[in-house]
């Protein structure tokens, strides 16, 4: 089955950009939808189809998908963008959704 | 807006069955595809199905295939998770969450129902 690989943490200062990886075997030939979960909270979409944004996410979130990597960027990182981040795509073959790991993004 | 609103969670004992509902307003519910999504404790996220707008096609992740069944209810606005056959790692906090599109992405999802199986 297709699997996705993100690193298990990430810590920045404020008003830094976190780039958070999201690698699987071509998955610039897939879309990729990344969700933010803050702590006791359900998850919430921040990005669609490689690079649409939700209406109300601000403009500080952007991602892009090329070759083995996804990567989700949140420009002028803020202390309430601490939250697990995960990827996630549709594994064609067996018609599956599958989620990455997730990233837990801390702020310094 | 949108809101969804799982129910059904519990504890049960290993071996037994529970059946979850995900009650939604908001949104024309028949226009989407609706998904089941859980989260062990202090784990990830791990997709376990979705069912078709209108036509009933159905998926299941191969952990759970065969022990959960999806199904849906337009005329209500809502949709279920029947679980047999509960076992420990079936514990987690489960959402329904919906995609407009086959194999899309989820855009809203519910608070989720904490289910613990335990003896």
């Amino acid at each position: 089955s297709y699997v996705l690989t993100q690193p298990p943490s990430l810590s920045v200062a404020p008003g830094s950009t976190a780039r958070i990886s999201c690698g699987g075997d071509n998955i610039g030939t897939k879309s990729v939808h990344w969700y933010q979960q803050k702590a006791g909270q359900a998850p919430v979409s921040v990005i669609y189809y490689d690079n649409v944004r939700p209406s109300g996410i601000p403009e500080r979130f952007s991602a892009s998908n090329s070759g083995n990597t996804a990567t989700l960027t949140i420009a002028r990182v803020e202390a309430g963008d601490e939250a697990d981040y995960y990827c996630q795509v549709w594994d064609t073959k067996n018609d599956n959704c599958v989620f990455g790991s997730g990233t837990t993004v801390t702020v310094l | 807006q949108v809101h969804l609103a799982e129910s059904g969670g519990g504890l049960v004992k290993p071996g037994g069955s529970l059946r979850l509902s995900c009650a939604t307003s908001g949104f024309t519910f028949s226009d989407y595809y609706m998904n089941w999504i859980r989260q062990a404790p202090g784990k990830g996220l791990e997709w376990l199905s979705y069912i078709s707008s209108r036509d009933n096609l159905v998926s299941y992740a191969d952990s759970v295939r065969g022990r959960l069944t999806i199904s849906r209810d337009n005329a209500k606005n809502s949709l279920y998770l029947q679980m047999e056959n509960l076992r420990a790692e079936d514990t987690a906090v489960y959402y329904c969450a919906t995609s407009p599109t086959h194999a899309g992405h989820f855009d809203f999802w519910g608070q989720g129902t904490l289910v613990t199986v335990s003896s």
